[in-house]
């Protein structure tokens, strides 16, 4: 079956630091591969996706590069902020039904 | 353009009751899937919904049902509520034609069984 298994949190850093978040996966065939980012008290929202081996997606500052070898779909940015800070959600479909397995999460914690 | 909204948006019951959540969603979709987020855990998928049927269920029981009405809006039906069914019940939209398309979710109904 599909899983998602991410890097435990919370990933406490400070405003302009380097984040990685580390997310592989275990699908069948092509999976297409999503982080999501919740925000307290709200739902999920799409941060980027790669549907393809090496797509590399990216959105606010964002980055993940969609690594078939290793299976892996880790999340980057160069320089986070305080405004950054929620629960990051590493999420993968391979149906036709666009159904998604998400890992646990990773809470940030951004401090000024 | 608005977005899949859901209600309501905070619900207290206790065990046995039965419940009712709606959805409607993104204009456009005709896709509708609910997944249930307990605290600190992702989401888990509980099924789909198109053309008014069940299409996908994911490992949930009977207890958990749900309805899709012909303007794609949708209902999820929880019966016989236990104390572990306290979560945050998430609806997500998409287009079926559109392959897979990134699903777009609700802030959630946040669901506490006494």
């Amino acid at each position: 079956g599909n899983s998602v298994t991410q890097m435990e949190g919370p990933v406490t850093l400070s405003e302009e630091a380097f984040l990685t978040i580390n997310c592989t996966y275990t699908a069948t065939g092509y999976p297409s591969l999503f982080w999501y980012v919740q925000y307290p008290g709200e739902g999920l929202q799409l941060l980027l996706k790669a549907t393809k081996a090496d797509d590399k997606g990216s959105n606010k500052g964002f980055e993940a590069t969609y690594r078939k070898e290793t299976t892996s779909f880790h999340l980057e940015k160069g320089s986070v902020q305080v405004s950054d800070s929620a629960v990051y959600f590493c999420a993968l479909s391979n149906s036709g039904y666009s159904t998604l397995t998400f890992g646990k999460g990773t809470m940030l914690l951004v401090s000024p | 353009d608005a977005g899949v909204t859901q209600s309501p948006t905070h619900l207290i019951k206790t065990r046995g009751q039965q419940v009712t959540l709606r959805c409607s969603p993104k204009s456009g979709h005709d896709t509708v899937s609910w997944y249930q987020q307990a605290l600190g855990q992702g989401p888990q998928f509980i099924f789909q919904y198109y053309e008014e049927e069940e299409r996908q269920r994911g490992n949930f029981p009977d207890r958990f049902s749900g309805h899709q009405f012909p303007n794609y809006s949708s209902e999820l039906n929880v019966n016989a509520l236990l104390l572990g069914d306290s979560a945050l019940y998430l609806c997500a939209s998409s287009h079926r034609s559109r392959g897979n398309q990134p699903q777009h979710f609700g802030d959630g109904t946040r669901l506490s069984i006494l």
